[in-house]
């Protein structure tokens, strides 16, 4: 089983600064990695996939980066929305075993 | 937009059966994808249990396999969720979801508490 690993645990940041969460697997996944946002008592929202790409309607301010085992969300300038936790998700065995990160926690 | 809504108890007791169903709209699952459910005890991260295609086939989480079925209903347009033998350890929010390798569609999450 592919296991991921989100580091930090939590985020401290302030409006505006810039955001890195960073994701590692076990072993490579290529590029077939998620990223998702979950705001309390909400559903988790899918943000990134294919390492890289924007989903729908996701401001430009999120970015990922990476491929094999090394994964990076950023958040380029940080507003109130965007305090939030984030899960990385690989899907490398589609449609097999999917995995998600333990999270980042991005808080004030 | 694909919409979907977890259904069933938010209460079972330790060693009967979690029941769930998810309820599809503006899609037709006979059209395709992967449905499955996913799901987070309070306070924790996010868990896959296992996915369905509307053929029927199916994909389970290693670690709940020997507990866990999925099956969906074209006719009703609807998939469930079925958990044996359930312990504290399963409560946790349920979310049903379109899974498309990422997952761009999730319902709501329904609490379901484990407790005599």
């Amino acid at each position: 089983e592919i296991v991921m690993t989100q580091s930090p645990a939590t985020l401290s940041v302030s409006p505006g600064e810039r955001a890195t969460l960073s994701c590692r697997a076990s072993q490579s996944v290529s590029s077939n990695l998620a990223w998702y946002q979950q705001r309390p008592g909400q559903a988790p929202r899918l943000l990134i996939y294919g390492a890289s790409t924007r989903a729908t309607g996701i401001p430009a301010r999120f970015s990922g980066s990476g491929s094999g085992t090394e994964f990076t969300l950023t958040i380029s300038s940080l507003q109130s929305e965007d305090f939030a936790v984030y899960y990385c998700h690989q899907y490398n065995d589609w449609p097999g075993t999917l995995t998600f990160g333990g999270g980042t926690k991005v808080e004030i | 937009q694909v919409q979907l809504q977890e259904s069933g108890p938010g209460l079972v007791k330790p060693s009967e059966t979690l029941s769930l169903t998810c309820s599809v709209s503006a899609f037709s699952i006979s059209s395709g994808y992967y449905w499955g459910w996913i799901r987070q005890p309070p306070g924790k991260g996010l868990e896959w249990i296992g996915s369905i295609y509307h053929s029927g086939s199916t994909n389970y989480n290693p670690s709940l396999k020997s507990r866990v079925t999925i099956s969906v209903d074209t006719f009703k347009n609807h998939f469930s969720l079925m958990l044996t033998s359930v312990t504290a350890a399963d409560t946790a929010v349920y979310y049903c979801a379109r899974l498309e390798r990422q997952v761009p569609y999730w319902g709501q999450g329904t609490l379901v508490t484990v407790s005599s």
